[in-house]
């Protein structure tokens, strides 16, 4: 099993649509996990981290289930400004930081 | 605005020819991350350094070196490039070790061209 494994996708998604992926992580002893966009030919940038209660930051709201090792990210009334490729990041005890391979969402007219 | 920066955007260099990467960040942050991104693929760890304290991961190859030689300034050393090697640079910086709210800012990147 891979340590960090998302859908590549792509999700095509009408404008204004609710959008969920999922991102699966093996080792349960991970402390801490965030969401990063990534534009094409551009830097990740933070999205929002992901706390154990869930949270939410205007229209996307992440969620972590630690018994079933995922996180999530759901987008609420979708724009498409939010097409981009979205990564899962999970951070270990020792430090390790291991990046999920990116889900693709295009926003569609 | 506080950022980090890396030069140059682009790079192209021969096949076996040394090519020196560098990075530059006015965040004042402790930790400053290299990474590799190839086309379609996550961004891959190669080292970091935690102020002056290099941890390399256990897969890069040695070919790949790093300097850091003050908090600001953390350079990525390719010895002989190959072709496999054509890629993305990232550096990222963090204020402090990973963690819950210790996120990474994010260099533009580097694209390096091996020809």
């Amino acid at each position: 099993r891979k340590e960090v494994e998302q859908d590549p996708g792509p999700f095509n998604v009408p404008e204004g649509a609710t959008v969920a992926f999922n991102c699966t992580y093996s080792n349960s002893a991970s402390q801490s996990f965030f969401w990063y966009r990534q534009d094409c030919r551009k830097e990740p940038k933070l999205l929002m981290s992901v706390y154990s209660s869930g949270n939410e930051d205007g229209r996307f709201t992440a969620q972590l289930n630690r018994a079933s090792q995922y996180i999530s990210l759901l987008i609420r009334d979708s724009k498409l400004s939010d097409s981009a490729t979205y990564l899962c990041v999970v951070n270990d005890r020792d430090d390790k930081i291991i990046f999920g391979k990116g889900t693709r969402l295009h926003i569609l007219p | 605005d506080a950022m980090v920066i890396q030069n140059p955007r682009y790079q192209v260099t021969q096949f076996g020819k040394p090519v020196t990467l560098s990075c530059s960040q006015t965040l004042n942050h402790n930790v400053m991350y290299w990474y590799q991104q190839k086309s379609s693929q996550a961004p891959k760890l190669l080292f970091h350094y935690y102020d002056k304290d290099f941890n390399n991961e256990a897969d890069t190859p040695d070919n790949f070196q790093s300097r850091r030689p003050n908090t600001s300034f953390c350079f990525l050393d390719i010895r002989s490039p190959g072709l496999g090697d054509a890629a993305m640079y990232l550096c990222a910086t963090s204020r402090d070790r990973p963690g819950p709210s210790n996120e990474q800012f994010f260099g533009p990147g580097t694209r390096l061209t091996v020809l």
